[in-house]
């Protein structure tokens, strides 16, 4: 089973900033936070991942909490090409280790 | 990052045929994963696959339904046996190279 619960949907205005959080509340010292992105028809995408830290990237920002139980991706100036299923996903950063997927959360940029 | 292509990306078979998906990185890894995607569902693992050792199935599937064939770092191969109806899904491969990344998917509808 998935060790990550996301809301199954949100809405975001074109332009604006969409926040997608994630709890992971077991989540072990040594495991990562991973999100990635599935466009309509095509295959997951990579995003971002941290341990602890918060990270930034051309495509978006990982906010983890201190006590690491939750996080947040931020899509800066959301656009419709980012109308997507966003998986958030815990995993050791073991080379090999696969990903367990869950629901997701559906999100729809809106013009 | 690598990228993956699968073939073909499409197809409609008829019950009781039997499908072979290839999948084809551009870069050499050592692990590959097969995924399978119902219709509106989240991704599930099928099985792991190593060059040069037996494939590592999940829970659920197994070798005669879904053997696996893995000659080099670079392809990989999954066949669908026997199928029905219930095997309709997006078939993906995926493999690790820095990140964990997707190909495009086979979109699999079984009359």
């Amino acid at each position: 089973d998935a060790k990550t619960t996301q809301p199954p949907s949100m809405d975001c205005a074109e332009g604006r900033a969409a926040n997608l959080p994630c709890n992971h509340s077991t989540i072990s010292g040594n495991e990562y936070v991973y999100w990635y992105r599935q466009i309509h028809s095509q295959g997951p995408q990579y995003i971002i991942h941290g341990l602890k830290n918060n990270e930034t990237n051309e495509m978006a920002s990982l906010i983890i909490t201190e006590d690491r139980k939750s996080s947040t991706l931020i899509l800066p100036h959301a656009t419709l090409r980012d109308t997507a299923v966003y998986y958030c996903i815990v995993r050791p950063d073991n080379y090999g280790q696969n990903f367990v997927f869950g629901p997701g959360t559906r999100l729809s940029v809106l013009p | 990052s690598a990228v993956i292509s699968q073939k073909p990306s499409r197809d409609i078979c008829q019950r009781g045929t039997s499908l072979t998906i290839q999948c084809q990185v551009d870069s050499q890894v050592t692990m590959m994963f097969w995924y399978r995607q119902q219709p509106g569902q989240s991704l599930t693992l099928i099985a792991t696959a190593n060059q040069g050792s037996e494939a590592t199935y999940e829970s659920g599937f197994v070798i005669d339904k879904f053997p696996i064939s893995r000659p080099n770092l670079t392809f990989s191969t999954l066949t669908v046996s026997n199928m029905s109806p219930e095997d309709s899904s997006i078939y993906l491969c995926s493999g690790h190279y820095n990140e964990q990344f997707f190909g495009p998917g086979t979109r699999l509808t079984v009359l």
